[in-house]
């Protein structure tokens, strides 16, 4: 499994973008990119996931290069309740990850 | 009204006891996954099943138990073999095919042996 390295944290204030860059140097053929926010005492939550390029959807928007040895998450206009940590996850198709510690994301007034 | 859920939401433990854990999905999706999550830490993958009747391990697997004898359920066992149980426990679920990646996650269960 690749492994991903992203901030330890992010601070942000409302309304501004926030993009988190996960590197994943090893990253094989088959794997896929996914996003998670995970707030305190819940479960993960799924983002977004892409493969090469630019995908975005209602909620935010990932980045990758033509050589996927990294990715950037895009979160617009933040808020307070995107106040959370995010995960990079690279994985084949057959959903088995390897979660890091995440990025956690402090969004204020 | 569809998901996951979990029980229970809070579980004690004295040491030496087996404990299961309830996963259930009424998603219809094939794969389902077991992670741990200890304070401060990403999760860690326990057990996976991609179809009934058949599950692997993950990166932790020492100490737990699965089966997979329904789709829409997926136990797991934290044996007395396990050293250090105390930790939030996830169960996930997906569709399958390409969409494995997207995992849709229950409440957990936060269990701690006494």
């Amino acid at each position: 499994l690749a492994k991903t390295t992203q901030p330890i944290s992010m601070d942000s204030y409302e309304g501004q973008e926030v993009n988190i860059t996960c590197s994943h140097n090893n990253i094989a053929t088959n794997d896929y990119i996914t996003w998670y926010q995970q707030f305190p005492s819940q479960g993960p939550r799924f983002i977004i996931q892409g493969y090469k390029t630019k995908v975005t959807n209602e909620v935010a928007s990932l980045f990758i290069p033509a050589d996927r040895k990294s990715s950037t998450l895009s979160l617009p206009r933040v808020s307070l309740s995107d106040t959370a940590v995010y995960y990079c996850l690279v994985g084949d198709s057959w959903g088995k990850f390897q979660f890091g510690a995440g990025t956690q994301v402090v969004v204020t007034p | 009204d569809g998901g996951i859920t979990q029980s229970p939401k809070y579980l004690f433990r004295k040491e030496g006891q087996n404990v299961t854990l309830s996963c259930e999905q009424n998603l219809n999706h094939d794969a389902m996954y077991w992670y741990r999550q200890d304070p401060g830490q990403g999760l860690r993958l326990i057990y996976y099943s991609q179809i009934v009747n058949d599950f692997q391990k993950g990166d932790i697997a020492e100490g737990y138990s699965v089966s997979r004898e329904k789709k829409e359920s997926f136990p797991l066992t934290v044996t007395s073999a396990q050293k250090n149980p105390t930790a939030f426990y996830l169960c996930a679920s997906s569709i399958g095919g390409p969409r494995y990646n997207e995992q849709f996650f229950g409440p957990g269960t936060r269990l701690t042996v006494l």
